[in-house]
């Protein structure tokens, strides 16, 4: 079985500064997806970024982007220019991409990121 | 376009009685899956359904049953409520079984078991 671990439960980071939420994950999977989601107060995941295992190139999506070492099964968020907006829970996730696999995601415990104005 | 709903948004219940989560969603999407969210765990995968009429367990499913009988509907139940039940519960659905294709979330339930 998969599994997905997020060990620091808190970070903070200064406005308009750089931070990096940390994950790693444990499968005998060599074809899988990777995401990012964002859990705000209201509670709402929204999907910030997602990789695809057989891709090299690191994923981004604006002020998000990920470092993907396969080897070392890690998969970290880089947010850019850090805003107040971007405060809340984030979890990594996994995707089998196997044939016939029920595409479930298998979460981390998340991380609770604080902005400081 | 309302994407992935959830009724209720809230409820308490006493231990033993019975409810019924309902999930919709109107983007066609083959897939459907319950997840609980509890303190320090993240989400863990309660039940999901690869089409209209069928469904599977997740990781942990006791204690709740669900049902498929609409393709744009998705309900868990928990037949007799225990406080170990006290969650926040999500339903996510996607299309296919493309891996790369996008969980859609609804904005979660909260129930509490006294």
């Amino acid at each position: 079985a998969q599994t997905v671990t997020q060990s620091q439960p808190e970070m903070s980071v200064q406005e308009a500064e750089t931070v990096t939420l940390s994950c790693t994950y444990d499968t005998s999977e060599s074809d899988y997806y990777l995401f990012w989601y964002k859990q705000p107060p209201s509670r709402q995941m929204i999907l910030v970024i997602r990789q695809e295992a057989y891709k090299q190139q690191n994923a981004t999506e604006n002020r998000f982007s990920v470092n993907f070492q396969k080897a070392a099964k890690s998969f970290s968020l880089k947010i850019s220019d850090s805003q107040l907006g971007d405060a809340a829970m984030y979890f990594c996730a996994y995707r089998s991409a196997t044939a016939g696999a029920n595409s479930k995601l298998t979460f981390g415990k998340g991380i609770t990121l604080s902005v400081r104005p | 376009n309302a994407g992935v709903t959830q009724t209720p948004k809230f409820r308490v219940l006493k231990t033993g009685q019975s409810m019924t989560l309902l999930c919709a969603q109107d983007m066609n999407h083959e897939y459907m899956y319950w997840y609980r969210q509890d303190p320090g765990m993240g989400l863990r995968l309660i039940h999901y359904s690869v089409g209209e009429g069928t469904t599977a367990k997740g990781e942990v499913p006791d204690g709740y049953n669900v049902s498929r009988l609409k393709k744009q509907n998705f309900l868990l139940g928990l037949e007799s409520a225990a406080p170990s039940q006290t969650s926040v519960y999500f339903c996510a659905s996607s299309y296919s079984k493309t891996s790369t294709d996008t969980q859609y979330f609804g904005p979660g339930t909260r129930l509490t078991v006294l």
